[in-house]
């Protein structure tokens, strides 16, 4: 079982839709949990921290639930822009820190 | 600011050739990484360098070697490149191995024939 899993996509969606990733992690020690958004070609970005109590930031929320280890990210009112691969990514400590990134669920936003 | 600095972009090897991928950060950051990131994969942890002055192996070391030149290079080197190390490298560095934000190179696309 992979670490972190996450569903491949693409999601196509149209301009203005709201869209959800889900994501969920292997480790129920895992600590500290992030999104991060890849542009095609590009390096990864960090997007967002996934805080316990949830979080938002403008369209973007983003959610946690230790007991089910899911996370979610949740994108509001969808604009082109928003194109891009998103990556689950969880800090473990597996003898030492370490990020470990999902696959990346790719999304497409079309006029 | 440059953040992190990756040379070369694109490199093309003969199966056996060696190589030297450099790293450079200038955010004065403690922990240095090298990613590869293949299709389907994710991207999976080839080194890291918690600090200036060690070196660790993460998930797929080998074929793979580095060195921690300083606080602010990072560098990985193949001995001997294989067809399978064909794939995109990222390096990566962040304040602290817990640190969440890690800052990523722009990528070295390297095919291996």
């Amino acid at each position: 079982r992979k670490e972190v899993e996450q569903d491949p996509g693409p999601f196509n969606v149209p301009e203005g839709a709201t869209v959800a990733f889900n994501c969920t992690y292997s480790n129920s020690a895992s600590q500290s949990f992030f999104w991060y958004r890849q542009d095609c070609r590009k390096e990864p970005k960090l997007l967002m921290s996934v805080y316990s109590s949830g979080n938002e930031d403008g369209r973007f929320t983003a959610q946690l639930n230790r007991a089910s280890q899911y996370i979610s990210l949740l994108i509001r009112d969808s604009k082109l822009s928003d194109s891009a691969t998103y990556l689950c990514v969880v800090l473990m400590n597996t003898g030492f820190q370490k990020l470990v990134f999902g696959t990346g669920t790719r999304l497409l936003v079309s006029p | 600011n440059a953040g992190v600095t990756q040379t070369p972009k694109f490199q093309v090897l003969k199966t056996g050739q060696s190589m030297t991928l450099q790293c450079a950060q200038d955010m004065n950051h403690n922990s240095m990484y090298w990613y590869r990131q293949d299709p389907g994969m994710g991207l999976r942890l080839i080194y890291y360098s918690a600090s200036e002055g060690t070196t660790d192996k993460g998930e797929v070391p080998n074929g793979y070697n580095v060195s921690r030149l300083n606080k602010r290079e990072f560098s990985l080197r193949l001995e001997s490149a294989a067809p399978s190390q064909t794939s995109v490298y990222f390096c990566a560095s962040s304040e602290a191995p817990g640190a969440g934000e890690a800052f990523f190179g722009q990528g070295t696309r390297l095919t291996v024939v």
